[in-house]
């Protein structure tokens, strides 16, 4: 099974820069995915590592260490648009099923 | 437009009564899943499916049934053996079980 831990909640400044950490602990991994979720509605894909290194997408990085089962999500520029919940999933090794973590809570302020 | 459709947006459940939440997706995906969505919980699986007429437990499916008949559609009932129903359903598909998975809008369930 896996184990999966990110903050509850983090605030930032429209404008800034604000990294979210997710760590994991597992009997078996093939990947990390980062979803951002807004409130009452469904989660949408930003991204997927499964190799070691930093994989950027626009105003969105997300970075991945299987060696020390750490990920983040970097979030550039940041817009009031992107106060949100951002969740963290491991995908389990053989049958791809998916771990989430709790949520991130993110509250961007003007 | 392709993509995944759940219906009802909001649903209500009298005591000891069976409700079934849909899914429909038109993006030709093979694998589905069914999630359930507590407040301040990550998203829990509860079943998922691969194949057509195939299916397997997730890690809460105690009180659940689904069925997986087409490969469009993968139905879940919420059976009277669910004692604590009160949650935001979400339904996704991948391409494959190694693909990322794409979610619906949700079901939210209320217990009257």
């Amino acid at each position: 099974g896996q184990n999966i831990d990110q903050p509850t909640e983090m605030t930032a400044t429209e404008g800034a820069i604000v990294q979210i950490n997710c760590t994991y602990q597992t009997s078996g991994f093939n990947g990390l995915f980062w979803y951002q979720q807004h409130a009452g509605e469904a989660p949408t894909f930003l991204s997927y590592n499964v190799l070691d290194g930093l994989e950027e997408k626009g105003r969105f990085s997300s970075f991945l260490s299987r060696s020390k089962g750490y990920s983040y999500l970097l979030l550039k520029e940041l817009q009031m648009k992107d106060s949100a919940s951002y969740l963290c999933a491991a995908r389990n090794s053989g049958y791809s099923t998916l771990t989430f973590g709790k949520g991130t809570m993110l509250l961007v302020s003007p | 437009d392709g993509g995944i459709t759940q219906s009802p947006k909001y649903l209500f459940r009298k005591e000891g009564q069976n409700v079934t939440l849909s899914c429909e997706q038109n993006l030709n995906h093979d694998a589905m899943y069914w999630y359930r969505q507590d407040p301040g919980q990550g998203l829990r699986l509860i079943y998922y499916s691969q194949i057509v007429n195939d299916f397997q437990k997730g890690d809460i499916a105690e009180g659940y049934s689904v069925s997986r008949e087409k490969k469009e559609s993968f139905p879940l009932t919420v059976t009277s053996a669910q004692k604590n129903p009160t949650a935001f359903y979400l339904c996704a598909s991948s391409l494959a079980g190694s693909e990322t998975q794409y979610f619906g809008p949700g079901t939210r369930l209320l217990v009257l």
